[in-house]
């Protein structure tokens, strides 16, 4: 079955940067294009990132464009986020998903999140 | 940018009735782009809704989404004691294209 594992989340002081990665198992991963969602505590859902199937393409929230980098390694099925100058801001959840097939837009299969907490 | 905004914040009611939420878009946006998701605490989201009015596997007849351009619906028929909770529309859509999520409704019981 489908699964998504995010990991590398924990509390890191503001200025600093932290690596998340969403392990994948259950699909062919080469060919779903990814994106990243955070929430945080108590709020709603916000888009980061996402990137598309073969690469090609990636785009950025306002809020983390030029400070976030998503990538894939398609060879360990694993989507990354590379998170630079963190902020207070961006303490939240992080959910990995998957963009459903034959779609652009909604997120079929999600994480279980991780949480980074950014905090002196 | 598109703007969601989900209305209203809160509905409460019983198991047994039916719930109407909205989710409104600052522009036209489209069909095929609009989704629904549910939330329960401390789990991730669950996609109900894509398309604006198509089921997602697995998802049980008595969730259904409609509407088209900037005002789109989200009805459950009868509710179940598992249907209480956060429920989130979404759009992709524009030129870079972005998705946005709409603040979110909580069905909470009366």
């Amino acid at each position: 079955q489908v699964q998504l594992l995010e990991s590398g989340g924990g509390v890191v002081q503001p200025g600093r940067s932290l690596r998340l990665s969403c392990a994948t198992s259950g699909f062919t991963f080469s060919s779903y294009g990814m994106h990243w969602v955070r929430q945080a505590p108590g709020k709603g859902l916000e888009w980061v990132a996402v990137i598309w199937y073969d690469g090609s393409n990636k785009d950025y929230a306002d809020s983390v464009k030029g400070r976030f980098t998503i990538s894939r390694d398609d060879s360990k099925n694993t989507l990354y986020l590379q998170m630079n100058t963190l902020r207070a801001e961006d303490t939240a959840v992080y959910y990995c998903a998957r963009v459903r097939s034959g779609s652009n837009g909604d997120l079929d299969y999600w994480g279980q999140g991780t949480l980074v907490t950014v905090s002196s | 940018e598109i703007v969601l905004t989900q209305s209203p914040g809160t509905l409460s009611l019983s198991p047994g009735e039916r719930a109407t939420l909205s989710c409104r878009a600052s522009q036209s946006v489209s069909s095929s782009y609009l989704a629904w998701y549910q939330q329960k605490p401390g789990q991730a989201p669950r996609l109900l809704i894509y398309g604006a009015s198509n089921r997602a596997t697995g998802i049980p007849d008595r969730f259904s989404g409609s509407g088209s351009g900037t005002d789109f619906t989200l009805t459950i028929s009868r509710l179940e004691p598992e249907d209480f909770a956060v429920y989130y529309c979404q759009q992709y859509g524009g030129s870079p294209p972005t998705w946005t999520f709409g603040q979110g409704t909580k069905v909470e019981i009366k």
